[in-house]
C-alpha cells in the first residue's frame, strides 16, 4: 500500500505570497489532519477534515485554511504568507472515523515551506 | 485537556548502551499513548501504541515502553541501540479521537560510535 503522499517537498515563497499544499492519505482512510512543526513551537495541530468536512481546528489564524475531496485528497493553503509561516507541514491519514475512536495516524514526509 | 511532557530535549548516548526516553502525561480521562521517531527530512513513524490491556507494549525496531497509570508515564526503552537509532522521538497522548492527539515537544536521540 502507497503511503501518505504530500507535495511539493520544498518550497519557497516570498512574504504576502500565498500557497497550497496537497495530501494524498493512505488508500482507504478517510481522515486527514494537518499539523505544522516548527523548531520553537514543536508539533501543532492545523485541522482534520473527514469526508470533505472540517471536524476540528487548532489554535490557527483564518490565513490558514484547508479543503477535502471526494477522493480523501486535501488540500492546505495559507494566505498572505509571513515569515513565520516558515516551518514543515505534515499530514497525516488515519483510519479513525472523525470523533469515533482513535487509531495511528499515518504521516506522510511533510512540506517544507520558507517563507523570504 | 491533555497534556505530554517529555523530560529530556537530548539523549546523546553510545552505541549499544541502553536507552530510556521519558514522557509524563495529564489527562482527566483515560488515555491512549503513543510514540513516534523522526527521522531527517521525513514524516513521523509510529513505534508502538497502548490503546488497552498489557501495560508492557513493544513495538519496532526491539523499542518497549510500559505504561505506568499511577505515575502517569509512557517511558520509551530500547536494552542496545544502534547508530540507525539516531532520530527524534515523540511521545503522544490522547483521550480518545484523534483529533484530540497531543504530541511533547521531543527528544533528539543522538548514538555515538
Amino acid at each position: 500500500k502507497a503511503g501518505v503522499t504530500q507535495t511539493p517537498r520544498y518550497l519557497i515563497k516570498t512574504r504576502g505570497q500565498q500557497v497550497t499544499l496537497s495530501c494524498s492519505p493512505i488508500s482507504g482512510h478517510r481522515s486527514v489532519s494537518w499539523y505544522q512543526q516548527t523548531p520553537g513551537q514543536g508539533l501543532q495541530f492545523l485541522f482534520e477534515y473527514f469526508s470533505e468536512t472540517q471536524r476540528n481546528k487548532g489554535n490557527f489564524p483564518g490565513r490558514f485554511s484547508g479543503r477535502q475531496f471526494s477522493n480523501s485528497r486535501s488540500e492546505m493553503n495559507v494566505s498572505t504568507l509571513e515569515l513565520g509561516d516558515s516551518a514543515l507541514y505534515l499530514c497525516a491519514s488515519s483510519l479513525a472515523l472523525s470523533g469515533q475512536g482513535v487509531s495511528p495516524l499515518h504521516f506522510g514526509n511533510g512540506t517544507r515551506l520558507t517563507v523570504t | 485537556a491533555q497534556s505530554v511532557t517529555q523530560l529530556d530535549s537530548q539523549v546523546p548516548v553510545f552505541e549499544e548502551a541502553p536507552v530510556e526516553l521519558r514522557c509524563n502525561y495529564s489527562s482527566s480521562v483515560s488515555v491512549y499513548l503513543f510514540w513516534y521517531v523522526q527521522y531527517p527530512n521525513q514524516g513521523l513513524q509510529l513505534l508502538l501504541k497502548y490503546l488497552s490491556g498489557s501495560t508492557l507494549v513493544k513495538g519496532i525496531n526491539g523499542f518497549e515502553a510500559e505504561f505506568n497509570k499511577s505515575q502517569t508515564s509512557f517511558h520509551l526503552r530500547k536494552p542496545s541501540v544502534h547508530i540507525s537509532d539516531t532520530a527524534e522521538y515523540f511521545c503522544a497522548v490522547s483521550a480518545g479521537n484523534n483529533n484530540d492527539m497531543r504530541f511533547g515537544a521531543g527528544t533528539r536521540l543522538t548514538v555515538k560510535p
